[in-house]
């Protein structure tokens, strides 16, 4: 009875090749989030959904897509990936609410050569 | 500017001792405060947010608005405390999002 769930848990690939990452979340939340931790292990977020509309979009390069299908699941598409993508994500749901803590997924590691 | 200031990448101490991780702010209203942790190959998960004024895992966090400060502390630190810390602050421009600090590894040593 995950929470919030991502797959894969790691994902090697090369350049240039396009992946994604599925999130789904089962806590009835209406707010899904997309998270980068780099190597230096800061966090920042990407994108942001609520009951399925983009309501935050840092400025990720256009290369990553993010699909909210509906209000439990944000999957993200990446185009063309490059070395510099290589990352822990973080896929995390909550309640609209700023008191509404985030519950967090386990993490992809993504690894591009 | 909305940021999260952690100014110690990586803390040591050893057992039963005191611990204070440092996180400082910069936001315009008034802040909404968490310190999430990240143990070894878990999840990050909450750890606990100033406006609960609560104390887990013996770990407190008072908001000081004149400092603009929201320290993690603990009087006795132990081993299982060893993660990766982060204070967060919830920004309410743009939708809301939570703004992280790049996080303190903590490692208390037996």
């Amino acid at each position: 009875d995950t929470a919030v769930s991502q797959t894969p848990k790691y994902l090697v690939t090369q350049m240039g090749n396009d992946k994604s990452i599925k999130c789904e979340q089962n806590l009835g939340h209406d707010t899904m989030y997309w998270y980068k931790q780099d190597s230096k292990k800061f966090l920042k977020i990407m994108f942001s959904y609520n009951n399925k509309e983009l309501i935050i979009n840092e400025t990720v390069p256009n290369r990553f897509s993010p699909k909210s299908p509906d209000k439990a699941h944000l999957n993200l598409h990446i185009n063309s990936l490059e070395l510099g993508d290589s990352a822990v994500y973080f896929c995390a749901s909550s309640l609209r609410d700023s008191n509404s803590p985030l519950h967090f997924g386990n993490g992809t590691r993504l690894t591009v050569t | 500017a909305q940021r999260v200031t952690q100014p110690e990448k990586l803390l040591s101490v050893f057992k039963g001792a005191p611990v204070e991780l440092k996180c400082n702010y910069s936001y315009s209203g008034s802040p909404e405060l968490f310190w999430y942790v990240q143990y070894s190959r878990q999840r990050l998960q909450l750890l606990l947010r100033h406006i609960s004024r609560e104390s887990i895992k013996g770990f407190t966090a008072d908001l000081n608005k004149g400092e603009t400060s929201f320290h993690l502390k603990k009087p006795f630190a132990q081993e299982e405390d060893s993660a990766m810390y982060y204070c967060a602050l919830f920004s309410y421009n743009q939708g809301g999002k939570l703004i992280f600090g790049q996080g303190t590894e903590l490692s208390v040593k037996p």
